[in-house]
């Protein structure tokens, strides 16, 4: 069945660092999403990909759909203490499906 | 608008006794979801609801049923717990928009089972 992987599992990165997770798809997705989670917290969707090559910024964040619709990347610059979560990439279109996710702390 | 709703946040159950798990959505979504989250694990999914009336099987399903009692409410239950369901179990709910759509979450339900 269709497996979607993520690196790294961790990271921590000294405040002001950059910092990037990359999402594999076993198999060609029609759309990616991405996800925070805040430690003991829910996932809150951050933004949704949907065509090849497509890059969009929020802010400090920028997301990237690869061209052949299985991969994707969030990349931070300039990490601050409140990047602090768990980054998780899901695709699929009803039944969704996640990866691992991306640990990041951020030390002051 | 509350969003997504869940009760109960935190259950101990001993291992054989049941219970149900409530989720409530107030955004007038047509879709909701069952996930559990294991430590260092992604979510995965138990059961969903495409519409009110159907349900379909996840991909962890063994162990659960569910019921779309109506458009806003779609519970999870255990039968006969056991430790293996031990987890944090997160309801979503969302509305299909073009080629995708997002998903918004409770704040999840807290289950031991000793």
């Amino acid at each position: 069945g269709q497996q979607v992987m993520q690196i790294p599992q961790y990271q921590h990165v000294q405040e002001g660092e950059d910092f990037t997770t990359y999402c594999n798809s076993s198999t060609t997705l029609s759309n990616i999403q991405w996800y925070k989670q805040r430690p003991g917290g829910h996932p809150v969707f951050l933004i949704q990909l949907v065509k090849s090559g497509e890059v969009k910024k929020q802010k400090r964040l920028t997301f990237q759909f690869g061209e052949a619709k299985k991969n994707s990347s969030l990349h931070i610059t300039a990490t601050q203490t409140t990047d602090v979560g768990t980054y998780f990439c899901s695709g699929g279109y009803n039944k969704l499906i996640f990866g691992a996710g991306t640990r990041l702390a951020v030390h002051p | 608008n509350a969003g997504v709703t869940q009760t109960p946040k935190f259950q101990v159950l001993k291992t054989g006794q049941s219970m149900t798990l409530q989720c409530a959505q107030d955004m007038n979504h047509n879709s909701m979801y069952w996930y559990r989250q294991d430590p260092g694990m992604g979510l995965r999914l138990i059961y969903y609801s495409a519409s009110e009336g159907t349900t379909d099987k996840g991909e962890v399903p063994n162990g659960y049923n569910v019921s779309r009692l109506n458009k806003r409410e779609f519970s999870l239950r255990l039968e006969s717990a056991a430790p293996s369901q031990t987890s944090v179990y997160f309801c979503a709910s969302s509305e299909i928009r073009g080629q995708g759509y997002e998903q918004y979450f409770g704040p999840g339900t807290r289950l031991t089972v000793t």
